[in-house]
């Protein structure tokens, strides 16, 4: 079963517009929520996790328990953050990592 | 610390071939994972090495097989290549202590 979705394949902003990236999840025990980033020609990256509560290169991201999801979130999307994005969720036990089919963000100048 | 590595970086290989993939973590972790990525499939879990022992298996099929080493390196091995094994093969490592996933460049495999 899919453990992670991201429904959106591609999305493209304009630069300074405000964006966001779906996760929901499906897992019934307290699971670490992850974002990773991949930027072009770059190694996959940690961009943030759920229990660091931190902005990181501006954006965000809120566990929502009830809906399961874990949405990335930007006010003001810049050129640079034009990237592929990936949700992973892992599991509290077994530590295996689920990730979802990515997410492709292109801002426009 | 010097980060994950993978070699080699590209290969390319004929259907039915086999192939082997090497992945070195960073020093100090002793949890290796394989993973496939594609454009049509995003990051798909393949294995997950921890004191030589596999922990955790994804669903892919017996052709794919992997191994882990006293000093935590890794190999990920491929029999009867197929078109469809044609992908990045990315390789990360963490510490079972902290949840992150330190990731390597990637294997780019091609099947010809």
């Amino acid at each position: 079963a899919q453990r992670v979705t991201q429904p959106e394949k591609l999305l493209s902003v304009f630069k300074g517009a405000p964006v966001e990236l779906k996760c929901n999840y499906s897992y019934s025990g307290s699971p670490e929520l992850f974002w990773y980033v991949q930027y072009s020609r770059q190694r996959l990256q940690l961009l943030l996790r759920h229990i660091s509560r931190e902005s990181i290169k501006g954006f965000t991201a809120d566990l929502n328990k009830g809906e399961t999801s874990f949405h990335l979130k930007k006010p003001f999307a810049q050129e640079e953050d034009s990237a592929m994005y990936y949700c992973a969720l892992r599991e509290n036990t077994g530590n295996q990592f689920y990730f979802g089919t990515g997410t492709s963000l292109t801002v426009i100048p | 610390k010097a980060g994950v590595t993978q070699t080699p970086r590209y290969l390319i290989k004929t259907r039915g071939q086999q192939v082997t993939l090497s992945c070195s973590p960073i020093s100090g972790h002793r949890s290796v994972s394989w993973y496939q990525q594609t454009p049509g499939q995003g990051l798909q879990f393949l294995f997950e090495y921890f004191s030589e022992t596999q922990r955790n298996k994804g669903n892919f099929p017996g052709r794919f097989s992997g191994r882990q080493f006293s000093n935590s390196r890794s190999e990920m091995n491929v029999s009867t290549l197929e078109l469809g094994d044609s992908a990045l093969y990315l390789c990360a490592s963490r510490n079972l202590g902290g949840g992150e996933q330190y990731f390597g460049p990637g294997t780019r495999l091609t099947v010809t």
